[in-house]
């Protein structure tokens, strides 16, 4: 089955750096990568993702990449503020199906 | 907030116990999905159904079972439960069966097991 690795499981920065979280996966079946924030309290929310066809994604300060070559994506987000303090999880999911597999969440402390 | 109702918010229980928790999604989405979240595991996908049909299932023990009503809110039921199965557990809901489609998660059932 899918195996998703996600790194760092820790990150901190200060206000206005950047952030990048790094998953990589092992099935090249998978052809959409989610990418969930969760705030403390509440359930995971979807923020962006990329399918497979796409190698890069962006929304106002956030991206995605994504090399299928390697099976790995990553999320950037620029201009970080204390707002942005969450989990983020990556996901990998086979195409023609649902069944996600989840990295194991990197938890974003930004400074103020 | 998402429009995932999930209920109840806590629920605390002695080991061997029944509970069922409930889900109810968000207008006009079909498909409804179980996860449960712990320390040691993170999100773990359970079980999905697609308009009252169990779609896809995922690393769902034999003492837990769901199933998704003709008006499409759904139930988790899990029996002669263990302290291991203490965890957050989320619903999600989307409108389409595939899993290449948005899913709205809700606040979650946090279960603590005694």
């Amino acid at each position: 089955g899918e195996n998703v690795e996600q790194h760092p499981s820790t990150l901190s920065v200060q206000e206005g750096d950047s952030a990048v979280i790094k998953c990589t996966y092992s099935d090249s079946a998978s052809n959409y990568f989610p990418w969930y924030k969760q705030e403390l309290g509440k359930g995971p929310q979807l923020i962006i993702d990329i399918r497979s066809n796409v190698g890069e994604k962006k929304d106002q300060r956030i991206a995605v990449t994504l090399n299928k070559t390697a099976k790995h994506f990553s999320l950037h987000i620029t201009e970080t503020q204390p707002e942005d303090s969450a989990v983020y999880f990556c996901a990998a999911i086979p195409g023609g199906s649902y069944i996600p597999t989840f990295g194991r969440g990197t938890s974003l402390i930004v400074h103020p | 907030d998402s429009g995932v109702t999930q209920t109840p918010k806590h629920l605390i229980t002695a080991t061997g116990q029944r509970v069922t928790l409930r889900c109810s999604p968000r207008s006009g989405d079909l498909s409804v999905y179980w996860y449960q979240q712990s320390l040691d595991q993170g999100l773990q996908f359970l079980i999905q159904y697609y308009n009252g049909e169990e779609r896809a299932k995922g690393n769902i023990l034999e003492r837990f079972s769901a199933q998704q009503f003709p008006d499409l809110h759904s139930e988790l039921n899990l029996s002669s439960l263990e302290l291991g199965d203490s965890a957050l557990y989320f619903c999600a809901s989307s409108l389409a069966g595939q899993g290449e489609t948005e899913a709205f998660f809700g606040q979650g059932t946090r279960l603590t097991v005694v």
